[in-house]
């Protein structure tokens, strides 16, 4: 069993649905977005990033959207497949700082 | 290619104890780091190394340490065990600095401190 992730909130989809993971962020001097993917047991994984100059960015199957007025950030998996089931973390850089910060996380959990 | 080798994958230890957490890479990445990671939390950062012979603080140092004698190997050092140090480990290395969107981590390494 894992120890993380207990009390994390938990979004819950339909297989083939479209899945969206919000994520708020505290430094408004945050230049640098990532997010990560983390299954049972392993390390996180990189999904996709954003500067702070763009607002949206695309990539296969997600798309990050960035609302630096709100500091929001958020991550849309399409097509959500049983495979996307994990933790989705977002982390936060400043000016190429030696830290990223990161959130909380939120667990994905498909149904099929 | 094995990438980011830590070992063990899981340790009990005593409070007061001490040990050594291993971390290898075989992709001569010149970033390395250590994360904790707690119960309902994201990943924290321990500390860090830009290269062989470099190492600085993280978000959260005390009771740790850390030496880059190599470009492969970043061992973390548990000085003397205390139950808030039960955690889950990481390990993470890349490129160059501050890649952390190419950053390759480990599978961590449970410590449950009793």
């Amino acid at each position: 069993g894992e120890s993380v992730g207990l009390h994390l909130p938990t979004l819950s989809v339909q297989e083939g649905d479209n899945s969206i993971i919000n994520c708020a962020y505290s430094n408004s001097a945050s230049d640098y977005f990532i997010w990560y993917k983390q299954e049972s047991g392993k390390g996180p994984q990189f999904i996709i990033d954003i500067r702070s100059n763009m607002d949206k960015r695309q990539g296969q199957r997600v798309t990050v959207l960035l609302n630096k007025t709100v500091k929001h950030l958020s991550l849309q998996i399409a097509a959500t497949q049983p495979g996307d089931s994990a933790v989705y973390f977002c982390a936060e850089n400043r000016n190429a700082g030696n830290m990223l910060t990161f959130g909380g996380g939120t667990r994905l959990m498909v149904k099929p | 290619n094995a990438g980011v080798t830590q070992t063990p994958k899981f340790q009990v230890l005593k409070t007061g104890q001490s040990m050594t957490l291993q971390c290898a890479q075989d992709m001569n990445h010149e970033y390395m780091s250590w994360y904790r990671q707690d119960p309902g939390m994201g990943l924290r950062l321990i500390h860090y190394s830009v290269g062989a012979g470099i190492t600085d603080q993280g978000e959260v140092p005390n009771g740790y340490n850390v030496s880059r004698s190599t470009t492969e190997d970043f061992p973390l050092r548990l000085l003397s065990a205390a139950p808030s140090q039960t955690s889950v480990y990481f390990c993470a290395s890349s490129y160059s600095f501050p890649s952390w969107g190419v950053a390759f981590f480990g599978q961590g390494t449970r410590l449950t401190v009793v």
